[in-house]
């Protein structure tokens, strides 16, 4: 089966680092992405890892770990417009375009 | 920046109706994909197309859904016979060239609701 967990809810400070951890098991594995989503928007892309190691890009970060089966987004100096929900999408195979979705991380940024 | 596009933003439909959701892509892609997400739930995959044929779809993606380029720039989803159940938010995306590793944009989504 293809399975992708990520906590449900996040709260943290303006300013602070927060890290949302994803763990998935599926059939397959030729990528793993972030998405951003806004309530009741659409989402947008923020990262894509294939290869184990971190990739940085500005205040957000990406992590993989293939042989766990993990990835975590980084989030730094958060701002209140940070608040949203970051979807974990995977692909499960090569030979596929289909992305599959956890249930998404809500993250709340306060003042 | 180029965008994925959606219309309408909103569509309201009795059981039963016939509805066509539409979708104008980013305009030198060549992969296009339908999403749904029922509210509170996750986004689940429905179906890819390429080269005026479709390259993948999911168990969702039963006799009851087609997709459609009809001409150039318009990519549309139909559902034939609405159910209660497909209400949703409904998101088209496209990517340049075949995921993965290339992004998949998203468009601003057309919410159906079935009453």
């Amino acid at each position: 089966g293809q399975n992708i967990d990520q906590p449900t809810e996040m709260t943290a400070t303006e300013g602070a680092i927060v890290q949302i951890n994803c763990t998935y098991q599926t059939s397959g594995f030729n990528g793993l992405f972030w998405y951003q989503q806004h309530a009741g928007e659409a989402p947008t892309f923020l990262s894509y890892n294939v290869l184990d190691g971190l990739e940085e890009k500005g205040r957000f970060s990406s992590f993989l770990s293939r042989s766990k089966g993990y990835s975590y987004l980084l989030l730094k100096e958060l701002q209140m417009k940070d608040s949203a929900s970051y979807l974990c999408a995977v692909s499960p195979s090569y030979n596929t375009d289909k992305l599959i979705f956890g249930t998404g991380t809500r993250l709340q940024v306060f003042p | 920046e180029p965008e994925v596009t959606q219309t309408p933003s909103h569509q309201v439909t009795q059981m039963g109706q016939e509805v066509i959701l539409r979708c104008v892509p980013i305009s030198n892609h060549l992969y296009f994909y339908w999403y749904r997400q029922i509210l509170g739930q996750k986004v689940e995959f429905l179906v890819s197309f390429y080269n005026n044929e479709i390259s993948e779809k999911s168990e969702i993606f039963d006799d009851q859904f087609s997709v459609e380029r009809p001409d150039g720039s318009n990519f549309t989803l139909k559902i034939r016979s609405t159910k209660l159940e497909d209400s949703a938010m409904y998101f088209c995306a496209s990517s340049e060239v075949e995921a993965p590793g290339d992004e998949q944009y998203f468009g601003p989504g057309t919410r159906l609701t079935v009453t």
